[in-house]
């Protein structure tokens, strides 16, 4: 069975930081892999889809990369901002499941 | 650009009453999904729906059911509500089948307590 986890559960930042969210994942037989961000009380908005064939993919200040064979995705902020405070979740659809596996998410506070 | 819609926004129903989530999208997505979300478990998938016509379970399917009234809504129904289904509920569309590469777009949510 798929397990997605997302380290660290919480993370604050000074306004200005490069950061990066960690997204790892058990097996490696993977379709694609989602990153959503979910503000408080609202639902989810996708932000990057990475299929498996790809390594990485960028829009904006975002990029997000993807090392299937150690189970690991990345998603890279540059030049954080406050706006950019919200909950980022990673979901994969594995190929063997027919549902998307989601991690419990970051929490992201960007401190003005 | 209303997206997908989801109604009611909050519920509380007591032990043993039964409600219909709503859910509704614009965007002529052939594929639909019903997920809940608890304080530490991420999303689960209860049910989803490749097609108009056509319900499949996901991981969590047990005390629920649901229609595909047509291409633009799909409904969940608690037919007895426990308060293990205490839960936020989202509901998500996509252009493609299960296994194509569209990302999936989704509703606020509707919260919903069971005393």
């Amino acid at each position: 069975k798929q397990e997605v986890t997302q380290i660290p559960a919480a993370l604050s930042v000074p306004e200005g930081e490069n950061l990066v969210l960690n997204c790892s994942f058990t097996d490696s037989a993977i379709y694609n892999l989602q990153w959503f961000r979910q503000d408080p009380g609202k639902g989810l908005t996708s932000l990057l889809l990475i299929q498996s064939s790809q390594r990485e993919q960028t829009s904006g200040r975002l990029n997000a990369s993807l090392d299937k064979s150690s189970g690991r995705s990345t998603l890279y902020i540059a030049a954080s901002q406050p706006g950019d405070s919200a909950t980022y979740l990673c979901a994969v659809k594995s190929g063997s499941a027919r549902q998307l596996t989601f991690g419990s998410g970051t929490q992201l506070t960007v401190l003005p | 650009n209303a997206g997908v819609t989801q109604t009611p926004k909050f519920q509380v129903l007591k032990t043993g009453q039964s409600m219909t989530l709503q859910c509704a999208q614009d965007m002529n997505h052939n594929s639909m999904y019903w997920y809940r979300q608890d304080p530490g478990m991420g999303l689960r998938l209860i049910y989803y729906s490749a097609s108009e016509g056509t319900t499949d379970k996901g991981e969590v399917p047990n005390g629920y059911n649901v229609s595909r009234l047509n291409k633009r809504e799909f409904s969940l129904r608690l037919e007895s509500a426990a308060p293990s289904q205490t839960s936020v509920y989202f509901c998500a569309s996509s252009l493609g089948q299960f296994y194509s590469n569209q990302p999936q777009h989704f509703g606020d949510g509707t919260r919903l307590s069971i005393l």
